[in-house]
């Protein structure tokens, strides 16, 4: 089993819908989780950290289960903008200087 | 700040040449990466370097060679530039071992023909 895991999709969706992702990890003692955002051809950039008691931040909401080891990402009322691919990234623990990250889902967001 | 700085943009090299990527960040950050990434895998770590003076291999270190000149700079060397070395290659940079977000350079296209 792969330490994280994402759905690649493509995930296609009208502008306006409602869209989640989940990502799962393996290691349970895993400290922080992260999503990010890419481009195409561009450098991954941060859209949000993960706290276990969930976070907003405007349209994309966050969540982490540490029970069943995954986290999620809500982006409610799409737009066009947010077509890009959606990267999952774990931060392990035990002194571990090595964040992994998921392969990334894609999402379209079309007119 | 101008963040992570990473370069050349952009490289055509010949099977067999040789090249370093230069990557540079201005945060103070102790711990440096060098990513590949090409379509349908995902980022993959070639090396990495929590501290000034250390190094390590990461997931694909095969043909790379890396040194981390100062705290500022992490540099990557192709010794004997492959095909299959053609890649999209990040540098990525964060403050400390745990609980950190990335911060990434803008990327290198390399293609080896």
């Amino acid at each position: 089993r792969k330490e994280v895991e994402q759905d690649p999709g493509p995930f296609n969706v009208p502008e306006g819908a409602t869209v989640a992702f989940n990502c799962t990890y393996s290691n349970s003692a895993s400290q922080s989780f992260f999503w990010y955002r890419q481009d195409c051809r561009k450098e991954p950039k941060l859209l949000m950290s993960v706290y276990s008691s969930g976070n907003e931040d405007g349209r994309f909401t966050a969540q982490l289960n540490r029970a069943s080891q995954y986290i999620s990402l809500l982006i409610r009322d799409s737009k066009l903008s947010d077509s890009a691919t959606y990267l999952c990234v774990v931060n392990p623990s035990g002194g571990s200087y090595i964040p992994t990250f998921g392969r990334g889902t894609s999402l379209i967001v079309h007119p | 700040n101008a963040g992570v700085t990473q370069t050349p943009k952009f490289q055509v090299l010949k099977t067999g040449q040789s090249m370093t990527l230069q990557c540079a960040q201005d945060m103070n950050h102790n711990s440096m990466y060098w990513y590949r990434q090409d379509p349908g895998m995902g980022l993959r770590l070639i090396y990495y370097s929590a501290s000034e003076g250390t190094t390590d291999k990461g997931e694909v270190p095969n043909g790379y060679n890396v040194s981390r000149l100062n705290k500022r700079e992490f540099s990557l060397r192709l010794e004997s530039a492959a095909p299959s070395q053609t890649s999209v290659y990040f540098c990525a940079s964060r403050a400390s071992t745990l609980g950190e977000k990335l911060f990434f350079g803008s990327g290198t296209q390399l293609s080896v023909l």
